[in-house]
């Protein structure tokens, strides 16, 4: 079956432009997770949904970056007004449990955000 | 706040033998803890996860240690191969959230 994809999977923006990154978790998964992976790092918590409720923004940078997953499937992670700081790869995971019961994460390929 | 510290250099060991990386965290007690392996231009790809109350765990010529005490886990690819060659990450796992640390790339030669 298919894994968690992500797109589009390079992106370079100019400093100040907005920018939409999607995922498309595995069919069914329950919990979705953001991640941001700086170049020689591990990846850090952007955010987390179960179904539709973002339930955790905590990991979230600032109030820039918006994330959103209306109908509980497919996932879009904004960034406003784009920073050089904001340059990273975001990987998107997702889990069949919800919060609660441990499982492991699936991940995406990553989206590599460079902005200039 | 919480710290992860993995082997600070990278690991360049000779085919067939056997690679050790470490694990060290402060500040927190996880239930849980996983490995996971990423290959360049990849996402994070699950390996192994272990409870606090199991000691070891093992699949194939992988094993993973877990000492709450010392607060370490120890990663071991025993009859390394080229194909091992991949930096591999660990990630406490408390609630629902993974916390990772930044990785140790491991090169095996032929």
């Amino acid at each position: 079956g298919a894994g968690v994809s992500q797109s589009p999977r390079y992106k370079v923006a100019k400093r100040g432009q907005d920018v939409a990154l999607r995922c498309d978790p595995i069919s069914g998964h329950v919990s979705l997770f953001w991640y941001q992976q700086a170049l020689g790092q591990g990846p850090e918590f952007l955010t987390y949904f179960q179904n539709e409720a973002q339930l955790d923004k905590s990991g979230l940078p600032s109030d820039r970056f918006f994330a959103e997953r209306p109908e509980g499937s497919v996932s879009t992670l904004k960034i406003q007004r784009t920073q050089q700081e904001d340059s990273a790869v975001y990987l998107c995971a997702s889990s069949p449990v919800g919060a609660g019961v441990r499982d492991t994460q699936y991940f995406g390929p990553g989206t590599r955000l460079t902005v200039l | 706040s919480q710290k992860i510290e993995q082997n600070s250099e990278a690991l360049n060991i000779q085919e067939g033998k056997t690679a050790t990386l470490t694990c060290n965290y402060t500040n927190y007690s996880p239930a849980y803890l996983q490995w996971y392996r990423q290959d360049p231009g990849r996402g994070p790809v699950f390996l192994l996860l272990i409870r606090e109350n199991e000691k070891e765990k093992r699949k194939e010529r992988l094993k993973v240690t877990f000492d709450t005490t010392l607060k370490q886990s120890l990663f071991h690819i025993t009859a390394s191969q080229p194909a091992d060659s991949a930096t591999y990450l660990c990630a406490l796992d408390h609630d629902y959230k993974l916390s990772f640390g930044a990785g140790t790339t491991v090169t095996v030669r032929a």
